[in-house]
């Protein structure tokens, strides 16, 4: 039982370089959340979803897609990678609105 | 907006008593969570309250002002491990986070 798994754990980007970062639950859990989160600051939410084939914008979405097509993944995309978003990347997941399972980040660094 | 403010960082000491506190603007939120985060891991559930009072959790307690819009985390005879920050969250259509609390503790 993995709870919540994010993949990749580490990640270097290029200026301008896209990717997709991976969250895979097994919790049945219809809520999913990707966050970010920054030195000195709370966890900034970027999109969530309510439930497979939903998606919706949180806080800080620019620059940010993501796609639920299943369940149990939620996949978030930078199309074009720049400095700022170079953060820790946390994916979480919860049955109602209410507590929310983390996994164990991503680190992006963005040069 | 809602804004959820707690003090950047506390010091304590091995063994001692420690109170985070927790204020917030009182319209929309259904209740309080609080997290605990050490460094370089996950955000992990301490405590949730949705009506007034503490509740106990062995050495860890909450307490919830609606009215005042305001919260505490109460960790007794403090341990090492214990330094982590901590995260208040208030609960409206979503989690609303504040900055976190960093706690540190010195034997």
């Amino acid at each position: 039982n993995a709870g919540v798994t994010q993949t990749p754990k580490f990640r270097v980007l290029k200026t301008g370089q896209s990717m997709t970062l991976l969250c895979a639950q097994d919790m049945n859990h219809e809520y999913m959340y990707w966050y970010r989160q920054d030195p000195g600051m709370g966890l900034r939410l970027i999109h969530y979803s309510v439930g497979e084939g939903t998606t919706a914008k949180g806080e800080v979405p620019d620059g940010y897609n993501v796609s639920r097509l299943k369940k149990q993944n939620f996949l978030l995309g930078l199309e074009s990678a720049a400095p700022s978003q170079t953060s820790v990347y946390f994916c979480a997941t919860s049955r109602d609105r209410g507590n929310q399972h983390f996994g164990d980040g991503t680190r992006l660094s963005i040069l | 907006g809602q804004n959820i403010d707690q003090p950047t960082e506390m010091t304590a000491t091995e063994g001692a008593i420690v109170q985070i506190n927790c204020t917030y603007q009182t319209s929309g939120f259904n209740g309080l969570f609080w997290y605990q985060q050490h460094a370089g891991e996950a955000p992990t559930f301490l405590s949730y309250n949705v009506l007034d009072g503490l509740e106990e959790k062995g050495r860890f307690s909450s307490f919830l002002s609606r009215s005042k819009g305001y919260s505490y985390l109460l960790l007794k005879e403090l341990q090492m491990k214990d330094s982590a920050s901590y995260l208040c969250a208030g609960l409206n259509y979503q989690l609303i986070w504040g900055a976190g609390t960093k706690l540190i503790i010195k034997p």
